[in-house]
């Protein structure tokens, strides 16, 4: 079966601190890879996407693949009170981004 | 990204009785997807909602539970059938925008908020 793992946190940075969020995939054939967050009682918001190995930036938000190691992260830099939030890894084994499987989602807390 | 609207946005139900949720996307997309969030868990997906045919179910999810229409580009609709309190959760649709390796990326409508007594 094909799984998604994240830790389930909290996991917890003050303000202006880089926060480091991981996930592993279990199936190697996997090319699409998504982040998601998540705010209590709303639904997930689409952050980055990656194909690639290596790293992608957007703003304060860069994610990392690494497929040999079947491994993707997300580093906020300058973490904010609002990025407390829970975030979603999604991998799609299809190759496509049509059917995701999501992890358990990290819960990020950004402390002042 | 397409603009996504749920109907109901939440509703108390009574077990036995079914409810309907309604999916609708301002632009054509080709798929569309109804997901299931249970409390303090993550997202999983009941089925792909396929305009003109059946949907595909993925793999604990059957038609006569949790049937779907889809009878255009921009609408869907998932049914909630014989309710018990396991099916109080947060219903997704979502949708899959562009084309193509690298290109496509889901969308998620507002979600609706069930809760079964």
């Amino acid at each position: 079966q094909k799984e998604v793992e994240q830790n389930s946190g909290p996991l917890s940075v003050p303000e202006g601190a880089i926060a480091s969020l991981n996930c592993t995939y279990s199936d190697r054939v996997s090319q699409s890879f998504f982040w998601y967050r998540q705010y209590s009682g709303k639904s997930p918001e689409l952050i980055m996407s990656i194909y690639s190995n290596g790293d992608k930036e957007d703003g304060r938000f860069t994610a990392q693949l690494n497929k040999a190691s079947q491994y993707v992260s997300l580093l906020i830099r300058d973490s904010q009170p609002s990025d407390s939030a829970t975030y979603l890894c999604a991998v799609a084994f299809s190759g496509t981004a049509s059917k995701l499987t999501f992890g358990t989602g990290t819960r990020l807390q950004v402390t002042l | 990204s397409a603009v996504i609207s749920q109907k109901p946005s939440r509703d108390i139900c009574q077990r036995g009785t079914s409810l309907t949720i309604q999916c609708q996307v301002d632009s054509q997309v080709t798929m569309m997807f109804w997901y299931r969030q249970q409390p303090g868990q993550s997202l999983t997906l009941i089925a792909t909602a396929n305009q003109g045919s059946e949907a595909t179910y993925e793999s604990g999810f059957v038609i006569d539970k949790f049937p779907i229409s889809r009878p255009n580009l921009t609408f869907s609709t998932l049914t909630v059938s014989n309710m018990s309190p396991e099916d109080s959760s947060i219903y997704l649709c979502s949708v899959v925008q562009g084309a193509g390796f690298g290109q496509e990326t889901q969308y998620f409508g507002p979600g609706t908020r069930l809760l079964v007594l």
